[in-house]
């Protein structure tokens, strides 16, 4: 069966420290890979999509970047962190037509 | 630009108050229609698809059904363990955008004992 892994659970970052979320699949080979971010009151966003190793799509222009160096892994980054970093950021793998399977989601604090 | 919007953004009901949850959306050619419910601090899991209106989907007290501009998300004599968020998405069928969805705001719904 497919698993999704993502760490670390909580982080809590001062402003313009840099940023490294890792998420991992196991289970499935060239899955579409996604990063979203869910802030208070804004709902889930899409960050960035991936349809294969190198291949990353952007949606909202901002400081932060992803990068797919293996098959099964997707990686969300940024050199300085802003406070409307903030958030809920969650990585999902995708399955069919629109059937997300979400990681456990990682809390970041930007202070 | 595809859109969804979810309505009420929180609803309270009693245990066995049975009510609707509505999603009204805007997409350039529909590819589908998603529920997912969210517990608090963990991802969305995915409850249901719909492809094409006058569809109905259901999973114990949870049925979900289409029309050409909204779903619903009925829920019937609900238990306070279907508190939860629930997230509504869509899925354009063309363009460069058929690799996303765009998810609305959700309904927090609370049911209590």
């Amino acid at each position: 069966s497919q698993t999704i892994h993502q760490w670390p659970a909580t982080l809590v970052q001062p402003v313009g420290s840099p940023l490294s979320l890792e998420c991992t699949v196991e289970g499935t080979s060239n899955p579409n890979l996604y990063w979203y971010r869910q802030a208070a009151g804004r709902g889930l966003q899409l960050l960035f999509y991936s349809v294969g190793i190198g291949q990353i799509s952007s949606e909202v222009p901002q400081n932060l970047s992803a990068s797919r160096p293996q098959d099964r892994q997707f990686i969300l980054s940024s050199k300085k962190l802003l406070l409307s970093d903030s958030g809920f950021y969650l990585c999902a793998w995708m399955r069919g037509v629109g059937k997300l399977f979400f990681g456990s989601g990682t809390q970041l604090s930007v202070l | 630009e595809d859109q969804v919007t979810q309505s009420p953004e929180a609803l309270r009901l009693q245990e066995g108050e049975s009510s609707s949850l509505n999603c009204s959306y805007t997409v350039s050619g529909l590819r589908g229609l998603f529920w997912y419910r969210q517990d608090p601090g963990k991802g969305p899991e995915f409850l249901f698809t719909l492809y094409s209106a006058g569809e109905e989907k259901e999973k114990e007290r949870l049925k979900a059904t289409l029309t050409k501009k909204e779903s619903f998300l009925h829920i019937t004599a609900p238990k306070p363990e279907d508190s939860a968020t629930y997230l509504c998405a869509v899925q354009a069928g063309s363009g460069g955008s058929n690799y996303k969805l765009t998810f609305g705001k959700g309904t927090l719904l609370t049911v209590n004992p």
